[in-house]
């Protein structure tokens, strides 16, 4: 598709075990973000790649938290050991942006986690 | 420590007439500013953006005006259809220069529910 892809839609798991969220950004797009989204708030940043760098995980709220972006393409946002505070929407974005140009962000439909 | 704030949770408006949404912000180095509408299960959705340098930016429909003495943003919307019942959110971005790369993430404010009745 055109849009930014996320997978899955909706992940429910345990406390404690792992989990992998997936982002394909739009083709062509350098600039990749994370965000989570709590229950009727907006989304807060979490990390952001150029290309396969990431250039800023400032925003990951522990070492539990953990995202790559290998061959600059695909994005994983892996959360280890899950918690209940984990549980949040998990928004995609991607950008054309480069350098000091700047370009909307376009968002997928993120990955709504609910940890039991 | 709220850099963008969106004071209205929720707004209700008959079809035809104009939306006003606001938004707030702190940090004087934010210097673009963009607005994106939310319907439940999907993601922000991106619809119109305004850089510092300008104090209008118009789109159709949307107009975004920037007061930066006032750190002051809003989103009009005319005419306001019932297809833009969504929530709206205002998000701010300033360049964070990094080793290599400049960093553009986004803040957001909280959102506004917008309910156009027809």
């Amino acid at each position: 598709g055109a849009g930014v892809s996320q997978s899955p839609r909706y992940k429910v798991a345990k406390r404690g075990q792992d989990v992998a969220l997936r982002c394909d950004p739009i083709s062509g797009h350098v600039s990749l973000f994370w965000y989570q989204q709590a229950l009727g708030q907006g989304p807060e940043f979490l990390t952001y790649f150029q290309n396969e760098a990431q250039l800023d995980k400032s925003g990951l709220p522990s070492d539990r938290f953990f995202a790559e972006r290998p061959e600059g393409s695909v994005s994983t946002l892996k959360i280890q050991r899950t918690q209940q505070e984990d549980s949040a929407v998990y928004l995609c974005a991607s950008s054309l942006a480069r350098g000091i140009d700047r370009q909307p962000q376009h968002f997928g439909d993120g990955t709504r986690l609910s940890i039991l | 420590d709220q850099q963008v704030k969106q004071n209205s949770p929720s707004l209700s408006v008959q079809e035809g007439r104009i939306s006003i949404l606001n938004c707030d912000y702190t940090n004087s180095m934010f210097d673009y500013f963009l607005w994106y509408k939310k319907y439940p299960a999907e993601g922000p959705t991106f619809l119109i953006s305004i850089s510092s340098i300008k104090d209008k930016n118009e789109d159709g429909r949307f107009t975004v005006f920037l007061n930066k003495s006032a750190k002051h943003l809003s989103l009009h919307i005319v005419p306001s259809q019932p297809g833009d019942s969504a929530v709206y959110f205002c998000a701010a971005s300033t360049w964070v220069r990094m080793i290599k790369a400049a960093v553009n993430k986004l803040t957001f404010g909280g959102g506004t529910r917008v309910l156009v009745k027809p």
